[in-house]
């Protein structure tokens, strides 16, 4: 079976430009979780999405935003992009609602650089 | 304060020697708690789950005390795969924290 998918695997951009990635969970997973993760930290939350609504966000700017569609895959969508904002993006994809003892599982990630 | 803490390392140890891991969370209501591996360049992994009662799987030992909030992990005769980074998890309602990784180097 396919793991948690994710597209593009790189992408270069400039500030002030807009940026859709886009995330496959696991077959029969229905929640699907964003997370950015800067060089030499760990991975901080962004969104959860859970039967295509939003269950969580984090500390994030409004500039961030996500949606999940009936297949349950998910894009998150990013405006107005800051150098700040080139990090790897993780997309975690779970069976259910994120809570005790559920595991994420997590896609390759896409490396977004902001020039 | 952070919600994880995890001492950063790096940690270098020879083939065949045991090292822990610690990581502290703030949340004493936090539900769930794990261990993710990370390797450079490639999205994290579970490696374990981590029970109040303590958990081991094969040469892995991860240990909760939830009166002082902290997590461990143990692992035993280390081998030159073990080098990654290991990530502490710690779930509160419907979000995951993670600590900024341990770096380990297994060194033959």
């Amino acid at each position: 079976d396919a793991g948690v998918t994710q597209s593009p695997t790189h992408l270069i951009k400039t500030r002030g430009q807009h940026v859709t990635l886009r995330c496959s969970p696991i077959s029969g997973h229905k929640s699907v979780s964003w997370y950015q993760q800067v060089l030499g930290q760990g991975p901080q939350f962004i969104f959860q999405y859970y039967e295509k609504e939003e269950r969580g966000r984090g500390n994030f700017p409004d500039r961030f935003s996500a949606r999940q569609f009936p297949n349950y895959s998910s894009e998150l969508n990013v405006n107005a992009l800051l150098l700040g904002d080139s990090a790897l993006y993780l997309c975690a994809s779970s069976l259910n609602s994120p809570n005790q003892q559920e595991t994420q599982y997590f896609g390759p990630g896409t490396r977004l650089l902001v020039l | 304060r952070k919600e994880v803490e995890q001492d950063p390392g790096p940690f270098n140890v020879p083939e065949g020697a045991t090292v822990a891991f610690n990581c502290t969370y703030s949340n004493s209501a936090s539900q769930s708690f794990f261990w993710y591996r990370q390797d450079c360049r490639k999205e994290p992994k579970l490696l374990m789950s981590v029970y109040s009662s303590g958990n081991e799987d094969g040469r892995f030992t991860a240990q909760l005390n939830r009166a002082s909030q902290y997590i461990s992990l143990l692992i035993r005769d280390s081998k030159l795969s073990d080098s990654a980074t290991y990530l502490c998890v710690v779930n509160s309602g419907n979000q995951f924290y993670f600590g900024t990784g341990t770096s380990l180097t297994v060194i033959p």
